[in-house]
């Protein structure tokens, strides 16, 4: 699976949006785009995924470039409780679908949301 | 609330001594993936089971073993604890059905 760079740390002001950036310049065309947070204590919380065209649920949206080698996560009106560390991860979805619990996480980035 | 909890929440073992974690899937899920997460550090993957079989494993060495049972709970075993195996455990439930792992809380393993 294609290796991850993500800032170490990012702040963002309460009601703000929060744009998340991640590089994957050595992303493969059958590789998904996935994202997960880690609240403090907690296991990490499934947000969003994608492959080529941007994609938006209840949680957040997804912004993939044209070349897929990088992405951002968009929060659009974040709160105290965005306060997590946000992992960008890679995947190779293969037949099965056992890929979906085989993660390679990095050191992700730590979101602090500000009142 | 992802239906996937594991037990215990916390322990405390003694350096050389075994332990057992455990982990009840969200119905349905036939894959379970066990996490190793140090303090300040991104989860590492140890293994993971599909029906019952070990199907992938990360860099941990064999006294990190595990079981899946026909309901696909499992278990995680740490044989002959070192004080670098203190961290949270984490364990993490999929399917085919989902495009998703859903996490449990993990359970805090300190080795003293």
């Amino acid at each position: 699976d294609a290796k991850t760079t993500q800032p170490t740390s990012m702040d963002c002001a309460e009601g703000r949006a929060a744009n998340l950036p991640c590089n994957h310049s050595t992303i493969s065309g059958n590789e998904y785009v996935y994202w997960y947070r880690q609240i403090h204590s907690q296991g990490p919380q499934y947000i969003i995924h994608g492959l080529k065209n941007n994609e938006t649920n209840e949680m957040a949206s997804l912004i993939i470039t044209e070349d897929r080698k990088s992405s951002t996560l968009i929060l659009p009106h974040a709160t105290l409780r965005d306060t997590a560390v946000y992992y960008c991860i890679v995947i190779r979805l293969i037949a099965g679908g056992t890929s979906y619990g085989k993660l390679t996480f990095g050191q992700g980035t730590i979101l602090t949301v500000h009142p | 609330e992802t239906g996937v909890t594991q037990s215990p929440t916390h322990l405390i073992k003694t350096r050389g001594q075994q332990v057992t974690l455990r982990c009840s899937s969200q119905s349905g899920h036939n894959t379970v993936s066990w996490y190793q997460q140090a303090l300040g550090q991104g989860p590492q993957f140890i293994f993971q089971y599909y029906r019952e079989e070990e199907n992938g494993r990360g860099n941990f060495p064999p006294r990190f073993s595990g079981l899946q049972f026909p309901n696909y709970s499992s278990e995680l075993n740490v044989n002959a604890l070192e004080l670098d195996d203190s961290a949270l455990y984490l364990c993490a439930s999929s399917s085919l059905k989902n495009t998703e792992a859903f996490f449990g809380q993990g359970t805090r393993l300190t080795v003293v």
